[in-house]
């Protein structure tokens, strides 16, 4: 079964400033799909970023940007000029062949003024 | 545009009770999937049904059942709840390999 790894359960950061979240999974796939979610206080779940494993150039949306190592098996994610509204729960998953997407436990994110 | 609904929001259940929680997709989606959340184990698969009339097992299982009634609908039914099952549950769907899943927004479920 493929598991997904966050090993950061809370971080912090000053607004304007840069953050990066760590997340590593485990398969024995070669095509899959990785992503992150943001979970704010409201509850819902929003797409941050996408990446396709086969695409070798890191997915990028905005401040939004994310280092995948294929080989590593690692997928971090980088917010850059962080602002108030990014303070939510951050969650890692790995997609693979339409039918099963696993999550990692996530990380709580808190941007301080 | 609804996108995935959940019903209900909140509930509150004595032990051994049954319920049903319900989930439509108005996306034309084939995948749908039931999710749990708890504090420090982020979204843990209960079921998932990658077409209508296909169903499988997730990662917690135990306790559930669910039936995909058609490709809009994927229920989940509890037939004797426990405290253990107080969750959060999420319903969610996806069209495409390459897309995103879509989220209800939740069912908070408190069983006493």
């Amino acid at each position: 079964a493929q598991t997904v790894t966050q090993s950061q359960p809370e971080m912090s950061v000053q607004e304007a400033e840069t953050v990066t979240l760590s997340c590593t999974y485990d398969t024995s796939e070669n095509n899959y799909y990785l992503f992150w979610y943001k979970q704010p206080p409201s509850r819902q779940m929003i797409l941050v970023i996408r990446q396709e494993a086969y695409k070798q150039q890191n997915a990028t949306e905005n401040r939004f940007s994310v280092n995948f190592q294929k080989a590593a098996k690692s997928f971090s994610l980088k917010i850059s000029d962080s602002q108030l509204g990014d303070t939510a729960m951050y969650f890692c998953a790995y997609f693979y062949n339409n039918n099963d997407m696993r999550f990692g436990a996530g990380t709580r994110l808190t941007v301080k003024p | 545009n609804a996108g995935v609904t959940q019903t209900p929001k909140f509930q509150v259940l004595k032990t051994g009770q049954s319920m049903t929680l319900q989930c439509a997709q108005d996306m034309n989606h084939n995948s749908m999937y039931w999710y749990r959340q708890d504090p420090g184990m982020g979204l843990r698969l209960i079921y998932y049904s990658a077409s209508e009339g296909t169903t499988d097992k997730g990662e917690v299982p135990n306790g559930y059942n669910v039936s995909r009634l058609n490709k809009r609908e994927f229920s989940l039914r509890l037939e004797s709840a426990a405290p253990s099952q107080t969750s959060v549950y999420f319903c969610a769907s996806n069209g495409r390999t390459n897309t995103e899943a879509f989220f209800g927004q939740g069912t908070r479920l408190t069983v006493v």
